[in-house]
């Protein structure tokens, strides 16, 4: 089993719907939880940072993270064709030591968004 | 305000030849990680250096890679003896000081043929 899981997609959506990304995980010592966007042949772009459990907000995206069912999402608003790429959700645990920047990532999910 | 540096961004080397790839961290930025993304898989952590120094490198595979950041000028990533499963993009990314917000380069696309 892979420590973070993340359906692949694809994912095809018309422009202005709600897009929906989850991931789950398996290792309870993961606290800081990220959201990368990934243009094809391009370098992943950090969208989304939280630490521990709630929610967060900005512009047209959320990130949430329930780490009681060690689940999180990433809901993006008002979809337009600019955000077709590929998700990445990524994952740490606590800091400290050698941990920093010790990042877990999800396979990625491909997303279409068509005018 | 310059992004990591990643050069070349695309590399073609035969079986048995060595391929060195350079990342030049964001401007104040001390602290360097190395990426490798494999086809069909995800972005998995390699190495972690600081200045002169190797931090973590548990996901270096044991044999014909290294890394290193000297004091002046970039990180290298060297993979010796190429063989056609190093073919993968290879992501530098950066930060300055320990936390987990890293900014990523735009990669370096190793072909081994």
């Amino acid at each position: 089993q892979k420590e973070v899981e993340q359906d692949p997609g694809p994912l095809s959506v018309p422009e202005g719907a709600i897009v929906s990304l989850n991931c789950t995980y398996s290792n309870s010592a993961f606290q800081y939880f990220m959201w990368y966007r990934q243009y094809s042949r391009k370098g992943p772009e950090l969208l989304m940072y939280t630490y521990s459990s709630g929610n967060k907000e900005d512009g047209r995206f959320t990130a949430q993270v329930d780490k009681s069912s060690k689940y999180i999402s990433l809901f993006i608003r008002d979809s337009q064709p600019s955000d077709s790429a590929t998700y990445l959700c990524a994952m740490s645990e606590e800091a400290g030591g050698t941990s920093y920047g010790k990042l877990t990532f999800g396979q990625g999910t491909i997303l279409t968004v068509h005018p | 305000n310059a992004g990591v540096m990643q050069n070349p961004r695309h590399l073609v080397r035969r079986r048995g030849q060595e391929a060195r790839l350079r990342c030049s961290p964001m401007k104040g930025h001390s602290h360097v990680y190395w990426y490798r993304q494999l086809p069909e898989e995800g972005l998995k952590f390699m190495v972690y250096l600081q200045k002169e120094n190797i931090i973590d490198e548990s996901g270096m595979p044991k044999e014909r890679f290294s890394a290193e950041f000297p004091k002046e000028g970039p990180s290298i990533l060297r993979i010796q003896q190429v063989v056609r499963g190093d073919s993968a993009a290879y992501f530098c990314a950066s930060s300055p000081r320990q936390e987990n917000t890293i900014y990523f380069g735009e990669g370096s696309w190793l072909t081994v043929v």
